[in-house]
């Protein structure tokens, strides 16, 4: 099955720009989502991409896929402090339900 | 975008007795729900898979007579709890897969408090 893997925490300062990594094993996997998650709360789907794009560009947001290698990951420029939260990583096909990264936590420092 | 509403967001119960969750898709027809545990700090758990008009598929090690499913319309799944025990105390997000591109989109969570 698929596995899928972060690194566990990330501190930044605010301003600076974070880049969370996630790492899937599956290579038929055609979803791969980033959500984040604040402290009580369900999750936030922040984007997706497919897997025959090499980019996509939200705002603020940035992710990179390298299929060959199978990494993922998501760039959030200019961080602020509202973004501190657990971020997951999950990976999937359409007919298929995701699997998810154990989350990144991401504190933002002033 | 597509939401996803769960009630009640926390609930806190007697050991022994039943509670019932719900997940709704609201401005969308999911065909497909599925229901996640978390633990703190964890990540989430896949529970069971219920698909509108056929009975749940529950994930190994799952006790589907305890955590019972019910996927009767295309926009509401319940989650009900049975015989809840300290142990059950956690984290329940439900998501729901649209029509389409297969997005999935998740509840706010319940958080189940059995004392």
């Amino acid at each position: 099955g698929e596995d899928v893997e972060q690194s566990l925490f990330l501190s930044v300062r605010e301003g600076d720009s974070s880049v969370i990594n996630c790492t899937y094993t599956d290579s038929s996997s055609t979803y791969l989502y980033w959500y984040k998650q604040e402290p009580g709360a369900g999750l936030q789907l922040l984007t997706y991409i497919f897997s025959n794009m090499d980019m996509k560009q939200d705002q603020r947001l940035t992710v990179l896929l390298n299929k060959k290698d199978k990494h993922l990951s998501l760039r959030i420029a200019d961080t602020q402090t509202g973004d501190s939260a657990i971020y997951f990583c999950a990976a999937g096909g359409s007919a298929r339900q995701l699997t998810f990264g154990s989350g990144t936590q991401l504190t933002v420092l002033p | 975008g597509a939401v996803v509403s769960q009630h009640p967001s926390r609930v806190i119960c007697k050991s022994g007795t039943s509670v019932k969750i719900e997940c709704r898709s609201l401005d969308f027809q999911a065909t497909t729900m599925f229901w996640y545990r978390q633990f703190p700090k964890q990540s989430l758990m896949l529970m069971a898979t219920s698909n509108e008009g056929s009975k749940a598929t529950y994930e190994q090690g799952v006790e589907k007579d305890k955590f019972l499913i019910n996927h009767a319309s295309l926009t509401l799944s319940t989650l009900t709890v049975t015989s809840a025990h300290p142990e059950d105390s956690s984290f329940y997000i439900c998501s729901a897969r649209g029509q389409g591109t297969g997005e999935l989109f998740f509840g706010e969570g319940s958080r189940l408090t059995v004392l």
